[in-house]
């Protein structure tokens, strides 16, 4: 399978933990984004790269909230003393860049908080 | 009120009948359109990617966009009960930029 990979599929959690999400994006694509996915709504924009580097990240993404891409391949978004808001499914997506501008989502991680 | 607005429905259609989906937004910025689809659970899967106003087709599956009225539809033809997911519009004004969703239209299907 060559798509968007991301892991754990599920994560159950307490209230003050701290989690931390993986996504591989597909093969030589050079965004990568995140966006978060509640019931009943479309997905929300966290944050996106551009190889390393983070071009944009969203308001909704508080300050504990953090992603890396340091290799400007994989990518990790960490949720530090998670609240129950925050149970909501997170998605990873990458897209080519240079010029084609499809966005291809993974399957995404589902986080539930107790 | 939310840029792009997408009617939730659920909207349940007999097999084999034209489907109907349809997205208004307000931001005259967004030049990009997607269509995606969602089945329960898992991420959304690219349907269709039309750029500015005008039509495109892709096997049972039409997208159009009226930038003038700031409408954006997707028709299904011969509609199946495979078919049955949470229809998702997308756009965004810049290419490879983020996407802002509607809120998804469930769709069932019946056989």
């Amino acid at each position: 399978d060559t798509g968007v990979s991301q892991n754990p599929r599920h994560k159950i959690t307490k209230r003050g933990q701290n989690v931390t999400f993986r996504c591989d994006p597909i093969s030589e694509h050079n965004r990568l984004y995140w966006y978060r996915q509640t019931l009943g709504q479309g997905p929300e924009f966290l944050t996106y790269f551009q190889n390393e580097a983070q071009l944009e990240k969203s308001r909704l993404l508080s300050d504990r909230f953090s992603a890396e891409r340091p290799k400007g391949s994989f990518s990790t978004l960490e949720i530090q003393r998670t609240e129950q808001g925050d149970s909501a499914m997170y998605l990873c997506a990458s897209s080519p860049g240079q010029g084609e501008n499809t966005i291809y989502f993974g399957e995404g991680s589902w986080l539930t908080v107790v | 009120q939310k840029e792009v607005e997408q009617d939730p429905g659920p909207l349940s259609v007999p097999e084999g009948a034209i489907v109907s989906l349809n997205c208004t937004y307000s931001n005259s910025a967004f030049q990009y359109f997607m269509w995606y689809r969602q089945y329960s659970r898992k991420g959304p899967e690219l349907l269709m990617y039309t750029y500015s106003s005008g039509n495109k087709e892709d096997g049972r599956f039409t997208a159009q966009v009226d930038k003038s009225s700031k409408y954006i539809s997707l028709f299904i033809r011969d509609s199946q009960p495979s078919d049955s997911a949470t229809y998702l519009c997308a756009m965004s004004a810049f290419g490879n930029e983020k996407l802002t969703f509607g809120t998804g239209t469930r769709l069932t299907i019946i056989p």
